[in-house]
């Protein structure tokens, strides 16, 4: 099946700057890469996805882009907000199955 | 428009008692539904889902099982808690298994003492 490794686990970033999140998939046949934010105590919620006929996207300070190739693609923060910290995961989805998530990566943004 | 329910919000049980959490969907017709299970440290971890009543796959062999008795409604079972099943679970929705742009429900955390 499906499994989906994700790094690094925790980041510590200043306001402003930029964050960079990776993750690599192992299963070709996925075509949907989704990212989740979740704040503490509440469920995960969509923000960016991509799937797997386009390169990047793009939605004002967060992008995604995807390598098919080395199956892997990242999450990118841009400018970043002391309310952007959170825990962010990525998943990977092949159809007919259910997405299949990595582990997370605890995002601190300090100003 | 869309909502899903899901509740308790917490639960404390103890060793050897049952489990049954419930989630609800309102606003849509034969969604598909899934239960993941949120340990520290350990991502979001796939239970089950389901693309129709009486149409639930299993992920992970475990303590625990799952039930559609109606088109919108998704419950999460255990005959015996063990101490291992205490975490964070997670209900949601998506309209075609395959299809992503899942809505999660806002989460049930269980401790099992």
């Amino acid at each position: 099946g499906e499994n989906v490794e994700q790094h690094p686990s925790t980041l510590s970033v200043q306001e402003g700057d930029s964050a960079v999140i990776k993750c690599t998939y192992s299963d070709s046949a996925s075509n949907y890469f989704p990212w989740y934010k979740q704040e503490l105590g509440k469920g995960p919620q969509l923000i960016i996805d991509i799937r797997s006929n386009v390169g990047e996207k793009k939605d004002q300070r967060i992008a995604v882009t995807l390598n098919k190739t080395a199956k892997h693609f990242s999450l990118h923060i841009t400018e970043t907000q002391p309310e952007d910290s959170a825990v962010y995961f990525c998943a990977a989805l092949k159809a007919g199955t259910a997405l299949i998530f990595g582990k997370g990566t605890t995002l601190s943004v300090s100003s | 428009s869309q909502t899903i329910h899901q509740w308790p919000a917490t639960l404390v049980q103890p060793v050897g008692s049952p489990l049954s959490l419930e989630c609800t969907v309102e606003g849509t017709s034969n969604p598909n539904l899934y239960w993941y299970r949120q340990a520290a440290g350990r991502g979001l971890q796939l239970l089950f889902y389901s693309i129709g009543i009486d149409q639930i796959s299993s992920e992970v062999p475990q303590n625990l099982s799952a039930s559609r008795p109606q088109d919108r409604q998704f419950i999460l079972s255990s005959k015996k808690l063990l101490l291992s099943d205490s975490g964070f679970y997670l209900c949601a929705w998506s309209v075609r298994v395959g299809d992503g742009g899942y809505t999660f429900g806002s989460g049930t955390r269980l401790t099992v003492v």
